[in-house]
């Protein structure tokens, strides 16, 4: 029954490994989003994909990548972890049908900790 | 260019009294819409309620109501007998339909016993 569903919930691993984030949404909707949530709390766009396409990118190191096989999935690889990556990135999805209400559901986070 | 303003970093507030907590937004889009989430210490984000820009009359979700002023580009969350679950972080949010949302940088609530 769960709407937005990330695995894993808490990874950690090494620097300079390479891991991937899965993120699956059964609302039927056609937008698909991951952000990184910081220490401080501050919450930023990272991607978004409409119906499989990527949309928005923000200037987000390419040693990101995100992949949609499909609408109701959104995956996110990184490659060479750094330091700085630590953080809970965050799933979520919307409808885009005209009118709204563009309402974000969002995973339950993946909290990532590189040493 | 969007932006959302959130200028109490934290607030605290006794159980059962009221609490408002701040938001201004700036857009050129004249459709839009505007959200309050919610992030507890578990970190899911719950959506808290929602303000479509058209409509003048404010949003109510049981205990918590926004003051949306539309002409100050303003989006208060209101939150009447505050209850010890409402502890969290509170991220007002703005969206116009560029697939692309604006979350403001949050207000820690905390509610005394």
């Amino acid at each position: 029954d769960t709407a937005v569903s990330q695995t894993p919930k808490y990874l950690v691993t090494q620097m300079g490994n390479d891991k991937s984030i899965k993120c699956e949404q059964n609302l039927g909707h056609d937008t698909m989003y991951w952000y990184k949530q910081d220490s401080k709390k501050f919450l930023k766009i990272m991607f978004s994909y409409n119906n499989k396409e990527l949309i928005i990118n923000e200037t987000v190191p390419n040693r990101f990548s995100p992949k949609s096989p499909d609408k109701a999935h959104l995956n996110l690889h990184i490659n060479s972890l750094e330091l700085g990556d630590s953080a809970v990135y965050f799933c979520a999805s919307s409808p885009h049908s005209a009118g709204g209400p563009y309402t974000q559901y969002f995973g339950p986070g993946t909290r990532l900790t590189v040493l | 260019a969007q932006t959302v303003t959130q200028s109490q970093p934290e607030m605290s507030v006794q159980e059962a009294e009221t609490v408002t907590l701040s938001c201004t937004y700036d857009t050129s889009e004249s459709n839009y819409y505007l959200f309050w989430y919610k992030q507890p210490p578990s970190r899911q984000m719950i959506l808290v309620i929602r303000q479509e820009a058209y409509k003048q009359q404010n949003a109510t979700e049981n205990r918590f109501s926004v003051n949306f002023q539309k002409a100050a580009k303003s989006f208060s969350l209101k939150i009447s007998d505050s209850q010890l679950g409402d502890t969290a972080m509170y991220f007002c949010a703005s969206f116009s339909g560029t697939y692309k949302y604006i979350f403001g940088t949050g207000t820690r609530l905390k509610v005394l016993a």
